[in-house]
């Protein structure tokens, strides 16, 4: 079985530059979550999709930051326009079922703002 | 808001030696528990997780955690550790609405 794909593994803009990543999640997965991970710090859920539907973004920073998934399986999550404080690792995961039991993490994008 | 805290934030251990990571969590209500690992240069996988039942729950590669729900706790344990335990570990907490809080996590160094 093919793991989440997250594209791609390394970004490096420049501040107020625009950057987008990508995920496909495993096959059926109805739910997917972007998170955020600060050097130091754990994973921060930015936004939670339930098939293509926003269930949870009350920590998504919506001046800036965006996502979407359309038709319920990939999506995209764009910075537009990025600050230093942006610099993390954007990590994309899915589960299935309700109750979630379990996600399933992708390999992530390491972000750079300089 | 429901927060996470993990206390050991580095921790060094030989092999052989015996291992627990705290984890505590503040939301009072019925929880789901997890713990996730990151091996150098891979994705944070399940250890191991609890739901109901009984509270000691057995993960994969010999980890073990016990939720004490008088304490709001979820330590995580194992009785022999390896070098290739050698990871970053996150406790994640899961309450209603299917999203996950994660703690700051511990990173483990094993020394062979």
């Amino acid at each position: 079985e093919a793991g989440v794909a997250q594209s791609p593994r390394y970004k490096i803009i420049e501040k107020r530059q625009s950057v987008a990543f990508w995920c496909n999640p495993i096959s059926g997965h109805a739910t997917l979550y972007w998170y955020q991970q600060i050097l130091g710090q754990g994973p921060k859920l930015l936004i939670q999709f339930q098939n293509n539907g926003v269930v949870d973004d009350s920590q998504l920073p919506k001046d800036r930051f965006s996502a979407e998934r359309l038709k319920g399986v990939d999506s995209t999550l764009k910075i537009q326009p990025a600050k230093l404080e942006d610099s993390a690792v954007y990590l994309c995961a899915s589960s299935y079922g309700t109750p979630v039991r379990e996600q399933y993490f992708g390999p992530g994008t390491r972000l750079t703002v300089t | 808001a429901q927060s996470v805290s993990q206390h050991n934030h580095h921790v060094i251990l030989s092999e052989a030696a015996s291992l627990e990571l705290g984890c505590n969590y503040s939301y009072g209500g019925t929880v789901n528990l997890f713990w996730y690992v990151q091996y150098p240069g891979q994705h944070l996988q399940l250890l191991l997780k609890y739901f109901s039942g009984d509270p000691l729950v057995k993960g994969i590669k010999g980890f073990e955690a016990e939720f004490i729900k008088s304490k709001f706790s979820f330590n995580l344990r194992k009785p022999s550790v390896q070098w290739s335990d050698t990871a970053e570990y996150f406790c994640a907490v899961k309450h209603t609405g299917n999203q996950f809080y994660f703690g700051t996590g511990t990173s483990l160094t094993v020394i062979p």
